[in-house]
């Protein structure tokens, strides 16, 4: 089942500007998570944020929760032609400390 | 990808035939997961396991069978039950949260299997 659905399906930007994609959710959580993948290749943890918080930043990339919205924001600021990935939230599920992943954004940084 | 090896890379099956998808991690996680992902899409969890010897169904487990009988290894079988068995394949691995106290249940995957039907 999907817990998080990301927007936009599809983002294509210029080297250098912003990109910022969202994730709703339905139910719940107690932290969220974003992953990186790089096409053909497995996915990378990026950012963790827990239920009380409502910004975390990490490097060029800031992360925002809304709980009371259900949804969640990744910014990456000045992006590079190396960022082009598919980015995806992850949410806890199932008693197992099981993830539900998004369907994703696909980012593509143009040189 | 971390401390988690996946094998082969790319894997063609026949009609008919069982084909086992390897999984290794030397991270000392207690939990590890079997996902798959269809082009565009997410991924759908098929199997889990939290503990040698125990392991769970997910949300799309007909036609796939696991075993634990090791804690650094997953393998996968996708049998001839499985009629669309052509994707991509993801192993994880987590800590479980249990051990150490208070860590994040943060996956950790490999590279990927890509398996097509011949």
């Amino acid at each position: 089942s999907q817990q998080g659905e990301e927007d936009p399906q599809a983002l294509s930007i210029q080297e250098g500007e912003n990109a910022t994609m969202n994730c709703s959710y339905k139910t719940s959580i107690n932290n969220l998570q974003w992953y990186r993948q790089n096409s053909g290749r497995g996915l990378v943890h990026l950012i963790l944020i827990r239920s009380n918080e409502r910004e975390k930043h990490s490097g060029r990339l800031r992360v925002t929760l809304d709980t009371s919205k259900k949804s969640s924001s990744l910014l990456i600021t000045a992006s590079r032609a190396a960022d082009t990935a598919s980015y995806f939230c992850a949410t806890p599920s199932g008693s197992a400390r099981q993830l539900t992943f998004g369907s994703g954004t696909q980012l593509t940084v143009l040189p | 990808d971390g401390g988690i090896t996946q094998s082969p890379k790319y894997l063609f099956r026949k009609e008919g035939q069982n084909v086992t998808l390897s999984c290794e991690q030397n991270l000392n996680h207690d939990a590890m997961y079997w996902y798959r992902q269809d082009p565009g899409q997410g991924l759908r969890l098929i199997y889990y396991s939290q503990i040698v010897n125990d392991f769970q169904k997910g949300d799309i487990a007909e036609g796939y069978s696991v075993s634990r009988e090791k804690k650094e290894s997953f393998p996968l079988t996708v049998t001839s039950a499985q009629k669309n068995p052509t994707a991509f394949y993801l192993c994880a691995s987590s800590n479980s949260g249990r051990n150490p106290p208070g860590a994040k249940n943060i996956q950790y995957f490999g590279a990927g299997t890509r398996l097509s039907v011949l």
